[in-house]
């Protein structure tokens, strides 16, 4: 079975501080993994996947295979950041793949 | 590419009837996933179909609920004899196949009165 936590469910910081959202998975197989965001009011959209190692929006992300983590994290937070996070994996049923999403954690960055 | 495309946007039913909810994936996209939204609550998984087949359903509640992708046609969740704890934003995403990005559609919120 594939499960992803998210054990923050809300997490707030101020502008400039750096932040650091917490994911862990459990797969048994080789996962990809992934970040959406969801700001207010708009549809989910992708930030980043671990594959192509590249920051976006100043967000990074790293795969830790021995923790079994994929933490988002970004150095300086600005005011826009505030969202809905989500951290995803893909990964194999048998033959056949499920995207597979943590309950998410609301980022809310205050002035 | 108009991307994915839900409708309803918005839904409203009272206790005991039908609701139809659909999801036109991306051009060339044959993997869908239904996904619900409660309030306070992240997105939990409902199905996931491929061209005409359910793959997985293992978030599907037992009862009322059905799923469905045609050869032809967009993707359908179905609820019969709506409750109100069915009141949810029911997010649709497809994907082009294995470990590629998954593109979200703007949702249908469902509310039963």
């Amino acid at each position: 079975a594939q499960r992803v936590t998210q054990p923050e469910k809300l997490l707030s910081v101020f502008k400039g501080a750096p932040v650091e959202l917490k994911c862990n998975y459990s797969y048994s197989g080789s996962p990809e993994l992934f970040w959406y965001v969801q700001y207010s009011r708009q549809r989910l959209q992708l930030l980043l996947r671990h594959i192509s190692r590249e920051s976006i929006k100043g967000f990074t992300a790293d795969l830790n295979k021995g923790e079994t983590s994929f933490h988002l994290k970004k150095p300086f937070a600005q005011e826009e950041d505030s969202a809905m996070y989500y951290c995803a994996l893909y990964g194999s049923g048998g033959s056949n793949y499920k995207l597979t999403f943590g309950k998410g954690t609301l980022l809310t960055v205050n002035p | 590419n108009a991307g994915v495309m839900q409708n309803p946007r918005h839904l409203v039913r009272r206790r005991g009837q039908e609701a139809r909810l659909r999801c036109s994936p991306m051009k060339g996209h044959s993997h869908v996933y239904w996904y619900r939204q409660l309030p306070e609550e992240g997105l939990k998984f409902m199905v996931y179909l491929q061209k005409e087949n359910i793959i997985d359903e293992s978030g599907m509640p037992k009862e009322r609920f059905s799923a469905e992708f045609p050869k032809e046609g967009p993707s359908i969740l179905r609820i019969q004899q709506v409750v109100r704890g069915d009141s949810a934003a029911y997010f649709c995403a497809s994907s082009s196949g294995r470990n590629t990005e998954a593109f979200f559609g703007q949702g249908t919120r469902l509310t039963v009165v």
